[in-house]
């Protein structure tokens, strides 16, 4: 069965230090998985997506991901933060149906906050 | 302008009332997708849409209707609001395959009291 799992529902960080959103997933295919993060008032906007080339992968504002198959995992990390990260980040699986179609599957979500 | 736009960005009804948003894309997509947000449940889906004449629903229907008026517009109604369809709700769009990421609107918060 499909799963997304963000291990942390907030995470909290100095300006300046490194961030770390962790994410784990079930899927029974080679699944496309994707970062989005969400300001408020506004909609998902695509940080990353990892789409079966390279296992490291990255995206906008220094933001990159690592897909770990062994694992599971595909956590998002960011070497210095800023005020600016602040926001809600969202992990999400893709995975190919038979039919043609694909199912996708959000994470609940990490709130990011982030202190001068 | 927005790839994908939705009215209206805010609403405030009452129980029982019947209520409609909509959603029109420039992106060209077949793809479009209604989705709710509620705190700490991240988003569900609601409908989605793989072309005009192709409607499906998704795991939390009950209560919800779509319309797919043309490729670029996809509308979803409430015919009876209630209470607990208080949320913030996001039209989607995207292409045909599982690696194509999707495109969002920013959202209708709607409150029904």
């Amino acid at each position: 069965a499909q799963s997304v799992t963000q291990l942390d529902s907030h995470v909290s960080v100095s300006e300046g230090t490194p961030v770390l959103l962790r994410c784990n997933y079930s899927s029974s295919y080679s699944p496309s998985l994707f970062w989005y993060v969400q300001h408020p008032n506004k909609g998902l906007q695509l940080l990353l997506k990892y789409t079966s080339a390279a296992t490291l992968v990255k995206g906008i504002n220094g933001f990159e991901a690592e897909f770990k198959k062994s694992e599971t995992s595909f956590h998002l990390t960011k070497p210095s933060a800023h005020m600016s990260d602040a926001a809600e980040y969202f992990c999400v699986v893709s995975d190919p149906l038979g039919t043609g179609g694909f199912k996708t599957i959000f994470g609940a979500g990490t709130r990011l906050f982030v202190k001068a | 302008d927005a790839d994908v736009t939705q009215t209206p960005r805010n609403r405030i009804t009452k129980t029982g009332k019947r209520i409609m948003l909509e959603c029109s894309q420039t992106k060209g997509h077949d793809r479009m997708y209604w989705y709710r947000q509620d705190p700490g449940l991240g988003l569900r889906l609601i409908y989605y849409s793989f072309d005009v004449k192709d409607i499906n629903k998704g795991e939390i229907s009950d209560g919800y209707s779509v319309s797919r008026q043309a490729q670029a517009k996809f509308s979803l109604s409430l015919e009876s609001a209630i209470p607990n369809q208080t949320a913030l709700y996001f039209c989607a769009t995207s292409g045909t395959a599982s690696n194509q990421p999707q495109h969002f609107g920013d959202g209708t918060r709607l409150s029904i009291l």
